[in-house]
């Protein structure tokens, strides 16, 4: 499972663009990349998943440049509800490993009004 | 569907005592997961499931014990609790494989506060 690396944390104000980029060096060729938000007292919720170029949803969209050592969550337009922890995952969806999650400390992303 | 529920919420034990944390999801998941979270730091794998009957263990097992006897029921079981242990437990579900894209999002419960004296 590749190792990411991602800020600490993050500052912002309503209503602007917030990119949380992710470094993963060591992405294999199986491994997906996916992110996963959490707020204080609750478990992580799925936000966007992807493998190459962009990936696009109701609430973020995803970069993945073509050498995948990198990705970059994107988030428009952030409210003060949009206040959490940001999990960047790299691993294999396959059935061998488990569907396995590794977390890191995630990006904290405060949203001030 | 209440998804992925846990039980207790919120538990105190003495340093030697032991309990059991229950999981149970109403997808139909055939994966399943027991996380624990620190102050202050992501989730680490405890031990997961892939099917009825099976377990593995994950990057912190030792001192938790896990049976999945019911494909919707995943049990956490700490033999003699320590300090250590001390932490909030997620359980989480998927589907494990399959033809929906997203067949790999883990759906997480509520959690579970246990603090041990």
């Amino acid at each position: 499972l590749a190792k990411t690396t991602q800020p600490i944390s993050m500052d912002s104000y309503e209503g602007q663009e917030v990119n949380i980029t992710c470094s993963h060096n060591n992405i294999a060729t199986n491994d997906y990349i996916t992110w996963y938000q959490q707020f204080p007292s609750q478990g992580p919720r799925f936000i966007i998943q992807g493998y190459k170029t962009k990936v696009t949803n109701e609430v973020a969209s995803l970069f993945i440049p073509a050498d995948r050592k990198s990705s970059t969550l994107s988030l428009p337009r952030v409210s003060l509800s949009d206040t959490a922890v940001y999990y960047c995952l790299v691993g294999d969806r396959g059935k061998n490993q488990g569907g396995k999650l590794i977390f890191g400390q995630g990006t904290e992303l405060s949203v001030k009004p | 569907n209440a998804g992925v529920t846990q039980t207790p919420k919120f538990r105190v034990l003495k340093t030697g005592q032991s309990m059991t944390l229950l999981c149970a999801q109403d997808m139909n998941h055939e994966y399943m997961y027991w996380y624990r979270q620190d102050p202050g730091m992501g989730l680490r794998l405890i031990h997961y499931s892939v099917g009825e009957g099976t377990t593995a263990k994950g990057e912190v097992p030792d001192g938790y014990n896990v049976s999945r006897l019911k494909k919707q029921n995943f049990l956490l079981g700490l033999e003699s609790a320590a300090p250590s242990q001390t932490s909030v437990y997620f359980c989480a579900s998927s589907l494990g494989q399959g033809r929906v894209d997203r067949y790999n999002e883990q759906f997480f419960g509520p959690g579970t506060r246990l603090t041990v004296l």
